[in-house]
């Protein structure tokens, strides 16, 4: 079965540059969602979206934005880029439907390191 | 602000010992889930727990979930070693548009042989 995809899976970046993080959902799902893990930490909610509108917003930096395109697929911008930046970025995306269980399918993240 | 704890935060078991990861959340939450990473890996579903008294198992692990006690536990029967990992549980804001999931802060659980 389809999963969700992430692209690059690894990035390296310097201080104060952009970077531009991608995601597939699985096909027919309807709503993606960004997390960020930092080391030994939790995932943290950043930003989801239903039919390619924003539906809510966590805790993402000013220096980030996100959009979902017409085909689906998402992408995380992240600007002016911090050391604190660096942790794993995942991807996730569901099918929000009143029988659907609400379970989130994760991609295999991309790991964003700054320098 | 729903708010997901999880205990122990570290967990070394024996291999065939038993134990028990406890997951309490601080508000409603219409359902509970439970994921499991790998060192650097993804977020790989374990349990999707629906309504008050839902148990599920596989293998060795089955998880609950006490809607009304906010409780969800993992148990974790005759510890294999390749059950090392990093065990989540999430929950979700009943009602509203709100479908993000709120993770606990994780149970590093290591198993000796």
């Amino acid at each position: 079965a389809a999963g969700v995809i992430q692209s690059p899976r690894h990035l390296i970046k310097e201080k104060r540059e952009t970077a531009t993080l991608k995601c597939y959902p699985i096909p027919r799902h309807d709503t993606v969602y960004w997390y960020q893990q930092g080391p030994g930490q939790d995932p943290q909610f950043l930003i989801s979206f239903y039919e390619k509108m924003q539906s809510d917003k966590g805790s993402i930096p000013d220096r980030f934005s996100a959009q979902q395109f017409s085909d689906y697929h998402s992408e995380l911008n992240m600007s002016s880029l911090e050391l604190g930046d660096s942790a794993l970025y995942f991807c996730a995306s569901s099918l929000r439907r009143r029988q659907n269980t609400g379970e989130l399918f994760f991609g295999e993240g991309s790991r964003l390191t700054v320098l | 602000e729903l708010k997901v704890e999880q205990n122990p935060l570290f967990l070394s078991m024996q291999e065939g010992k038993n134990y028990t990861i406890y997951c309490n959340y601080s508000t409603t939450s219409d359902r509970l889930y439970w994921y499991r990473q790998d060192p650097g890996k993804s977020l790989e579903s374990l349990f999707v727990l629906l309504s008050n008294g839902a148990v599920k198992q596989e293998g060795r692990l089955m998880a609950s979930l006490d809607t009304k006690a906010r409780l969800s536990t993992l148990h974790i029967t005759a510890a294999v070693h390749d059950l090392s990992a990093t065990y989540f549980c999430a929950g979700r804001n009943s009602g509203g548009s709100n479908y993000k999931l709120t993770f606990g802060k994780g149970t590093l659980l290591t198993v000796n042989p």
